[in-house]
């Protein structure tokens, strides 16, 4: 059974920092590209970062571009979102989500963790 | 970006009805259109891939159709477990978009 933990999610300042760590169980992990999607609260779906199975390639969605990494690590099966200069409209619900075969074709997605930039 | 409108925003409809939702992309974007169903509290979870190929395990009752800019989803017979918030998503170009969501009620 495929599984996606997310953790790493918290209260923080604006200007700060957080990194997102996402666990993947169920499925060859080094094979897929993956995805960070997230929700404000009571919003739609917004796709934030995707990086390739090798972890070669990343894409950025224009409101995290310089702001955001995403990185991978497939000797651990862990997926990362390293977020900085936070700004309070990054407050979100953040999912990490398997692309099925291509970049953005989501089959699986964790729980979600929470992040919260509040003074 | 590719921007990806959906209709109704909401809809209320009974147990055993039709249901059709509609998603419009701002260009062309060939067949390469994902549905979702979320429910409260929960993570999304694919329904529909390359716009009319049904995802393992759900039910035959959602059937998906569209290509270039117009799109479909459709529950044949509404079943209690239907009743949540469905998003369209394209992705043909980076970076991928979802509609603003449609969620369904009970009537």
């Amino acid at each position: 059974e495929v599984q996606l933990l997310e953790s790493g999610g918290a209260l923080v300042q604006p200007g700060g920092s957080l990194r997102l760590s996402c666990a993947g169980s169920g499925f060859t992990f080094s094979s897929y590209a993956m995805s960070w999607v997230r929700q404000a609260p009571g919003k739609g779906l917004e796709w934030v970062a995707a990086i390739s199975y090798s972890g070669g390639t990343t894409y950025y969605a224009d409101s995290v571009k310089g702001r955001f990494t995403i990185s991978r690590d497939n000797s651990k099966n862990t997926l990362f979102l390293q977020m900085n200069s936070l700004r309070a409209e990054d407050t979100a619900i953040y999912y990490c989500a398997k692309s099925k075969s291509g970049w953005y074709d989501f089959d699986h997605w964790g729980q979600g963790t929470l992040v919260t930039v509040s003074s | 970006d590719i921007q990806m409108t959906q209709s109704p925003s909401s809809l209320s409809a009974s147990v055993g009805d039709r249901v059709t939702i509609t998603c419009r992309a701002s260009q062309t974007i060939s067949s390469s259109l994902n549905w979702y169903q979320q429910k409260p509290g929960k993570a999304p979870t694919l329904l529909i891939y390359a716009a009319s190929s049904l995802q393992g395990g759900v039910p035959s009752r959602f059937s998906g159709s569209g290509s270039g800019t117009d799109f479909t989803l459709t529950i044949s017979s509404l079943q209690p477990e239907d009743f949540a918030t469905y998003y369209c998503q394209q992705i043909y170009r980076t970076p991928s978009t979802f509609g603003q969501g449609t969620q369904v009620e009970i009537k």
